[in-house]
């Protein structure tokens, strides 16, 4: 019963150093999506993918890039990582959009 | 300019007493409504949700209040437990737009024994 599953759960990267963050879902879900959480700030939504093959910007999309590989897996780029970057990142699925999300454990990323 | 809003950053209350964990929306168009709780270092849990043709939804323990002409939602939880030592999440879901859910900043509860 693995639901959304994300790698890595803790990363720490060089200033401009680049990384990709993996999320697979099991649930057959539709939608899918990439929060950041920062003291203070909430969950905040970078991007969201609606059904395989789109993909949209959210709330704090600068910095970073998204694939939606397939239906379970969506993955989310940092090209040229900056330490304004250091978050805790979600990434979540939902059956449609809009719909009651489930969320994967969460990657400690750390940009030095 | 923050649609969703938790206005009491933590709360501690009895275990055995009631936590009431409050909710304020600016938008009128929200028509759905959800809690998630959060432990540390683990993602959020989905809790429990109202529609807006609601004013209330009760699952076990915890109970959703909706007020729509006060713009403000309450999550009750009756009894706290130390378990339930958590942050909580509302968010909001607008009737016209499916893109996203709107989140408040998160309330951190304590549930002392």
């Amino acid at each position: 019963n693995a639901g959304v599953t994300q790698t890595p759960k803790f990363q720490v990267l060089k200033t401009g150093q680049s990384m990709t963050l993996q999320c697979a879902q099991d649930m057959n879900h539709n939608s899918m999506y990439w929060y950041r959480q920062d003291p203070g700030m909430g969950l905040r939504l970078i991007y969201y993918s609606a059904s395989e093959g789109t993909t949209d910007k959210g709330e704090v999309p600068n910095g970073y890039n998204v694939s939606r590989l397939n239906k379970r897996e969506f993955s989310l780029r940092l090209e040229s990582a900056a330490p304004s970057q250091t978050s805790v990142y979600f990434c979540a699925s939902s059956g449609t959009v809009g719909n009651t999300i489930y969320f994967g454990e969460g990657s400690w990323l750390t940009v030095v | 300019d923050q649609q969703v809003k938790q206005n009491s950053p933590s709360l501690s209350v009895q275990e055995g007493r009631i936590s009431i964990l409050n909710c304020d929306y600016t938008n009128s168009m929200f028509d759905y409504f959800l809690w998630y709780k959060k432990y540390p270092a683990e993602g959020p849990t989905f809790l429990i949700s109202i529609s807006s043709i609601k004013d209330k939804n009760e699952d076990g323990r915890f109970t959703v209040f909706l007020n729509k002409s006060a713009k403000h939602l309450s999550l009750h939880i009756v009894p706290s437990q130390p378990g339930d030592s958590a942050v909580y999440f509302c968010a909001a879901k607008h009737a016209g737009n499916n893109r996203k859910l709107i989140w408040g900043l998160g309330t951190s509860l304590a549930v002392n024994p």
